[in-house]
């Protein structure tokens, strides 16, 4: 079965700083992978997503990730955060896009 | 023109109540999805149907009994609702194809059982 996990729980940054959230999944095959953002009342929204290619992708709103094979890893990124990235962060694999898992979730809190 | 939406948006109802949640999605997507999201914010599925055909099915109480009448809709059918009830709803579709994959998500309904 598939799985997901985050390393953080909540993050909380001050704007301009970096940002970098952990995902690692658990499957034994030929996953898609995906980020989704969560703001406040909101339902979720895709920044970005993997299916194959180069390994570093690039999403809306300057978010990347970059999947790591050998890690199955599939972290998040941005260079200089904003207070509106101030949200809820969800990885999530799929297999043919019949099952989505998400993880946990990471809440991002940007200080103005 | 709303994707997939979801109604009602919020839904307040005493224990032991039986409520229906209704969603339709505009997409020509095969595959719809009901997600529960609790106070955790942690996002776990209920159920998943292609073409009206149930093919997830999670450890959900079967309280919670899904209707697919068609494939642009699922609407989620609640029995004896239970205080532990309370959460957020969200309706979801995707298309399985290679290189297409992603789920559009409804806005949500928040269900409160008092």
């Amino acid at each position: 079965a598939q799985s997901v996990s985050q390393h953080n729980h909540h993050v909380i940054l001050s704007e301009a700083a970096s940002l970098e959230l952990g995902c690692n999944y658990s499957y034994g095959g030929t996953v898609n992978l995906f980020w989704y953002v969560q703001y406040p009342g909101q339902h979720l929204q895709l920044l970005l997503k993997y299916f194959s290619g180069d390994p570093l992708v690039k999403g809306i709103k300057g978010f990347e990730a970059e999947f790591i094979k050998s890690k199955f890893s599939f972290n998040l990124r941005k260079p200089s955060v904003q207070w509106s990235d101030t949200a809820e962060y969800f990885c999530a694999v799929s297999n043919y896009g019949q099952n989505f898992v998400f993880g946990p979730g990471t809440r991002l809190s940007v200080l103005p | 023109d709303t994707a997939v939406s979801q109604t009602p948006k919020y839904l307040v109802t005493q224990m032991g109540n039986d409520k229906s949640i209704k969603c339709e999605q505009n997409l020509g997507h095969d595959t719809m999805y009901w997600y529960k999201q609790d106070s955790k914010k942690f996002l776990k599925i209920m159920f998943s149907y292609n073409n009206k055909e149930l093919i997830i099915n999670e450890t959900v109480p079967n309280r919670f009994s899904p209707k697919s009448p068609d494939k642009a809709h699922l609407n989620l059918h609640i029995n004896s609702l239970e205080l532990g009830d309370s959460a957020v709803y969200f309706c979801a579709s995707s298309h399985p194809e290679r290189g297409n994959e992603k789920l559009f998500f409804g806005s949500g309904t928040q269900l409160s059982v008092l």
